[in-house]
């Protein structure tokens, strides 16, 4: 069982709410991700962070933001909620490993749905 | 640019049989390719990782191999039981360099039906 966390696991909010999904793991992974995924639909990168204070956008353009200011923690924030925002947001963190970034353990997601 | 393509969306197999899934790549040269596992509503399961100078890697009754020429992996489970049926996604980092974030393939779902 991956040391990887995420609340809440279901949110149903109101258009225009601000909202923060948090993650966290007690593996000391440097790397932590967050991506997004529809129903039936492929997983995509949106936010990465390689370390505190570093973070980058993935290759989905996404209205979110995260931060890192400890290791073991990278929440994802949404300022204004919008119906568009609803899927399921998974969270990840893996080790560094040389030339290569090693396997992902995920969280259990967080399902938005935005009314 | 560069893509990451699962050619099967579904597959359909009988118990017992040898699930074969297809990988391919276009545009570039991953150092690594890596299988996940994802249930419906859960996170992806790491299964197995293959480098560009492994021609094929082995796990239980998994496994996988990684052609260069052909820009393609190929992902076997053999003795297939109904407990294999899921998604499984083929994952690349997302540039040539070995050190990036991993992007996922659409994933094929398989179903072992007894």
């Amino acid at each position: 069982e991956a040391d990887i966390y995420q609340t809440p696991r279901y949110l149903v909010i109101g258009t225009g709410k601000k909202i923060t999904l948090e993650c966290s793991q007690t593996m000391g992974h440097d790397k932590m991700y967050w991506y997004q995924q529809d129903p039936g639909m492929e997983l995509h990168l949106i936010h990465y962070s390689y370390g505190v204070n570093s973070t980058e956008k993935g290759d989905l353009s996404s209205e979110s933001t995260v931060s890192r200011i400890r290791t073991e923690h990278f929440p994802l924030t949404l300022e204004s909620a919008r119906p568009s925002h609803t899927s399921q947001y998974l969270c990840a963190s893996s080790e560094a490993r040389g030339g290569y970034t090693g396997e992902l353990f995920f969280g259990e997601g967080s399902r938005l749905t935005v009314l | 640019s560069q893509k990451i393509e699962q050619n099967s969306e579904a597959l359909n197999i009988q118990e017992g049989k040898t699930a074969t899934l297809t990988c391919n790549y276009t545009n570039y040269s991953p150092a690594y390719l890596q299988w996940y596992r994802q249930d419906p509503g859960r996170g992806p399961v790491f299964l197995l990782l293959i480098r560009e100078n492994e021609k094929e890697k082995r796990k239980e009754r998994l496994k996988v191999t990684f052609d260069t020429t052909l820009k393609q992996s190929l992902f076997h489970i053999t003795a297939s039981q109904p407990a294999d049926s899921a998604t499984y996604l083929c994952v690349s980092p997302w540039r040539d360099s070995g050190n990036t974030p991993l992007v996922f393939g659409k994933g094929t779902r398989l179903s072992v039906i007894a």
